[in-house]
């Protein structure tokens, strides 16, 4: 089955301490997302990535790393210094073609608590 | 600059009765326009999507949305509601010309209610 797997599903951190979230697709997709969810305030962007080894900044990344080493693979970190990491992450993958991306399909999400 | 609102953030329906939701856009480019749903603690799915071709846009579960340029609206519409249609929906339009750089701009959801 094809399609876009995040792990784990509920995640606890104490503050302080970094945490890594992981997304992997099988679509052969060239670019991923990384977004946030709070009850709300619909989806945020933190990072986004069009191309392997390549990654752009979102709306909200401060507090935020990802890296792109592999096309299938785009892993979020979410470092102390991010305010309020407590939250609902989704992962997308979207194709290119021609230089335009089409809808993204999204993982089922990680939810992230940190006290 | 682009961006989406839901009009509503919460509507309930009884069963078996249609559903409206509305969603106003505002964009620099002819934009393309997405409905996404999400049930409770689940990945989003999506619904159907704009991108210039036919204005009535069909998609799964019986949904269907209507692109009005002069307006500035893509509205879901259901003929009738099923239990199962209980989620938040979000509108979402592109940013870039012909979604480009991908990005998205979600509206900040509506969600809805059945009522048996």
């Amino acid at each position: 089955d094809g399609g876009i797997t995040q792990s784990p599903k509920y995640l606890f951190r104490k503050e302080g301490q970094n945490v890594t979230l992981s997304c992997e697709q099988n679509l052969n997709h060239d670019a991923m997302y990384w977004y946030r969810q709070d009850p709300g305030q619909g989806l945020r962007l933190i990072y986004y990535s069009q191309i392997v080894n390549d990654f752009q900044k979102g709306d909200i990344a401060e507090g935020y790393s990802v890296s792109r080493e592999k096309k299938e693979s785009f892993p979020l970190t979410v470092t102390s210094a991010q305010k309020n990491p407590t939250a609902f992450y989704l992962c997308a993958s979207s194709t290119r073609t021609s230089g335009v991306l089409y809808e993204q399909y999204f993982g089922p999400g990680t939810r992230l608590t940190v006290t | 600059a682009q961006s989406v609102t839901q009009l509503d953030s919460h509507v309930s329906v009884s069963e078996g009765t249609p559903v409206l939701l509305r969603c106003n856009y505002s964009s620099s480019y002819s934009p393309s326009l997405f409905w996404y749903v999400q049930h409770p603690n689940k990945g989003l799915q999506l619904l159907l999507k704009y991108t210039s071709a036919a204005t009535l846009v069909k998609g799964i579960n019986g949904f269907e949305a209507e692109f009005k340029k002069s307006e500035t609206s893509f509205h879901l519409t259901k003929p009738s509601a099923h239990m199962s249609d209980a989620a938040e929906y979000f509108c979402v339009v592109t940013l870039g010309r012909g979604g480009s750089q991908g990005n998205l701009i979600f509206g900040k959801g509506t969600k809805l209610s059945v009522k048996p």
